[in-house]
């Protein structure tokens, strides 16, 4: 089946400095990629939509200076959480549309801001 | 844009007893609503889905119904075990569009 690989799958950083999440499509072209964040106990909620040679279109009340996002190829899409501050602590995780017209799931990257 | 209310946010049952989570979408252009399984720290996991032209699917122990009139969905799991217990999200969607979650619902299955 498709299968998105995320990484890291932890990450640690200091407040100040950004963090890089990758996802990768590895057996099938992703010309969209979904980015969701999860705060403990709550639901996943969508950031950005990410296509492929194209700007992200954000969702309301997301930063896009805060949070970029580049999807410079069909099957690679990253997310730069810039200056980060502990408030960015979560759980993030990207999601694709696959060819069965459902969607797949990276394996998802917890950041901890300290 | 499509919003997505689930109900309840925890279930407790019996081993062996039945449960029903409800959803209900706002957008009547959605079309695809799938179940999710999330263990703690892990990606969702997809049990079950339905498409807007179907109006129940059922795998084993769980079953979907969807009501377009009515604009809600149902997940059902049948004889629960203690392996059931995890976070259910339901989701609704445009074909290939964002994919918007419920809020989630806590199922612990007591043995």
């Amino acid at each position: 089946g498709a299968v998105v690989s995320q990484h890291p799958s932890r990450v640690i950083c200091k407040s100040g400095t950004s963090v890089k999440i990758e996802c990768r499509s590895l057996d099938f072209q992703a010309t969209t990629m979904f980015w969701y964040r999860q705060f403990p106990k709550k639901s996943l909620m969508l950031m950005a939509t990410s296509n492929e040679g194209s700007k992200a279109t954000y969702e309301q009340g997301v930063e896009k200076d805060k949070f970029l996002i580049n999807h410079a190829s069909l099957t690679l899409s990253t997310l730069t959480v810039t200056s980060a501050h502990p408030e960015d602590s979560s759980f993030y995780i990207c999601s694709a549309r696959t060819a069965a017209n459902g969607y797949t799931f990276g394996s998802g990257t917890r950041l901890t801001v300290v | 844009g499509e919003n997505v209310e689930q109900h309840p946010s925890t279930l407790s049952v019996q081993e062996g007893d039945s449960a029903v989570i409800k959803c209900t979408y706002s957008d009547s252009a959605s079309n695809y609503f799938p179940w999710y399984k999330q263990e703690l720290g892990k990606r969702p996991q997809l049990i079950i889905d339905i498409r807007s032209n179907v109006g129940e699917k059922k795998d084993q122990r769980i079953a979907v119904t969807l009501n377009k009139t009515a604009k809600h969905f149902s997940l059902h799991i049948t004889e629960t075990q203690p392996e059931d217990s995890a976070v259910y999200f339901c989701a609704a969607s445009t074909e290939g569009n964002k994919l918007v979650f419920g809020a989630g619902t806590i199922l612990r299955v007591k043995s």
